[in-house]
């Protein structure tokens, strides 16, 4: 099955400065690239997503990076602010088969 | 927010009894998961339903079973639960697998 990992398990940066989260997943034949965002006591909520025909995507603060030959995808947020500090989870899947997250990724952003 | 609800939210039982959690939707949406959250672990598919009546196993699926007799309920009970099932469960849904899966609120489950 597909196997997700997932880095760093903890970042901390200061305000405004950017965060880059990495995942790498196992499964060639992964096609759609969802990353959730946890709050403290919170469900997990989709944040972007990419699929395997798009190398990249934008939603304003946010992007996403995927590189197919290296089977990795990336998480960038750029000018943290102190509410982007949650847990972040990427995840893989393929068409037949189920979402396999990562472990998470805590990000501490300090004001 | 899409309408998924799991009830109870809290939930403290003791070893051996049985549980049952409850996932409700609105949305009609095809395919529904129970995961559990613990730390360090991320979230765990236990076990998933593609349909009526239409189950599968997810990665820890020892100790639990599932029933889906209805499009918008979906049931994960522990027969005999264990200090090991004292987690976060939640329920997500999604309209196909490629596409996003909305979670509940969550149950918290503590086993004494």
């Amino acid at each position: 099955g597909e196997n997700v990992e997932q880095h760093p398990s903890t970042l901390s940066v200061q305000e405004g400065d950017s965060a880059v989260i990495k995942c790498t997943y196992s499964d060639s034949a992964s096609n759609y690239f969802p990353w959730y965002k946890q709050e403290l006591g919170k469900r997990p909520q989709l944040i972007i997503d990419i699929r395997s025909n798009v190398g990249e995507k934008k939603d304003q603060r946010i992007a996403v990076t995927l590189n197919k030959t290296a089977k990795h995808f990336s998480l960038h947020i750029t000018e943290t602010q102190p509410e982007d500090s949650a847990v972040y989870f990427c995840a893989a899947i393929t068409g037949y088969s189920t979402l396999t997250f990562g472990k998470g990724t805590m990000l501490l952003v300090s004001p | 927010d899409a309408g998924i609800t799991q009830s109870p939210r809290h939930k403290v039982t003791e070893t051996g009894t049985p549980v049952t959690l409850r996932c409700h939707q609105t949305e009609n949406h095809r395919y529904m998961y129970w995961y559990r959250q613990d730390p360090g672990h991320g979230l765990r598919l236990i076990h998933y339903s593609y349909g009526v009546k239409d189950t599968d196993k997810g990665e820890v699926s020892d100790g639990y079973s599932v029933s889906r007799s209805k499009t918008e309920d979906f049931l994960l009970t522990l027969e005999s639960a264990t200090s090991s099932q004292t987690s976060v469960y939640f329920c997500a849904i999604s309209d196909h697998r490629e596409t996003e899966a909305f979670f509940g609120q969550g149950t918290r489950l503590t086993v004494v």
